[in-house]
């Protein structure tokens, strides 16, 4: 079975600084990883994906991620935090032994304070 | 403007009633999800159609019930036999559900509050 673990519910940063959003997979086979942010009573919105090649993914809004298979991680990053991104953030893995089926995680709240 | 529409936004049931969520896409996508979301528990699959006519149980599929007669409609009927229902539904779609690398696209809810 596949899972997602995002092993931290809540991340506090303060605006301009580095930000950091964990989460680890577990699949057989080869993964396809996403990130999706969601902000209160809306639906989710797609920031990155990873499927091949570089293990460093840019994606909307500043965001990246970085895509690491023997740890089996794919961390979502951002430079400089803003206000703006204190959302909630989802991980979700998708694979072909789970006839396509996304597994999300439970999500991390982000806060960010100016 | 292509996107997924739902409806209502906000929907209250009594007890031992059915109801339907409606979902409706314009972005020509073959695949259609349907999830809930619970305070810390992230979306869970309800059902899932990869194609018109078709559809599947996904991991909480007891006490919904769906169809998929049009490619761009995909209701979610929420029965009596559902004793937990109140929830934030999304709904979402991706161009293929076979293709892996495809992301999904999300409507903006329906919250769903038993009376």
């Amino acid at each position: 079975a596949q899972s997602v673990a995002q092993p931290e519910d809540q991340v506090n940063v303060a605006e301009g600084n580095p930000l950091t959003v964990k989460c680890t997979y577990s699949v057989s086979g080869n993964p396809y990883l996403f990130w999706y942010v969601q902000y209160p009573n809306r639906g989710l919105q797609f920031l990155l994906k990873y499927i091949t090649g570089d293990n460093l993914v840019k994606g909307s809004y500043g965001f990246e991620a970085e895509f690491n298979k023997s740890q089996t991680s794919f961390h979502l990053k951002k430079p400089s935090a803003l206000v703006s991104d204190s959302a909630l953030y989802f991980c979700a893995v998708r694979a072909n032994t789970n006839a396509g089926k996304s597994t999300f995680g439970d999500g991390t709240t982000l806060t960010v304070k100016p | 403007d292509g996107g997924i529409t739902q409806s209502p936004k906000y929907l209250f049931r009594k007890e031992g009633q059915n109801v339907t969520l409606s979902c409706e896409q314009n972005l020509n996508h073959d695949a259609m999800y349907w999830y809930r979301q619970d305070p810390g528990q992230g979306l869970r699959l309800i059902y899932y159609s990869q194609i018109v006519n078709d559809f599947q149980k996904g991991d909480i599929a007891e006490g919904y019930s769906v169809s998929r007669e049009k490619k761009e409609s995909f209701p979610l009927t929420v029965t009596s036999a559902q004793k937990n229902p109140t929830a934030f539904y999304l709904c979402a779609s991706s161009i293929s559900g076979a293709a892996m690398n495809t992301e999904a696209f999300f409507g903006q809810g329906t919250r769903l509050t038993v009376v």
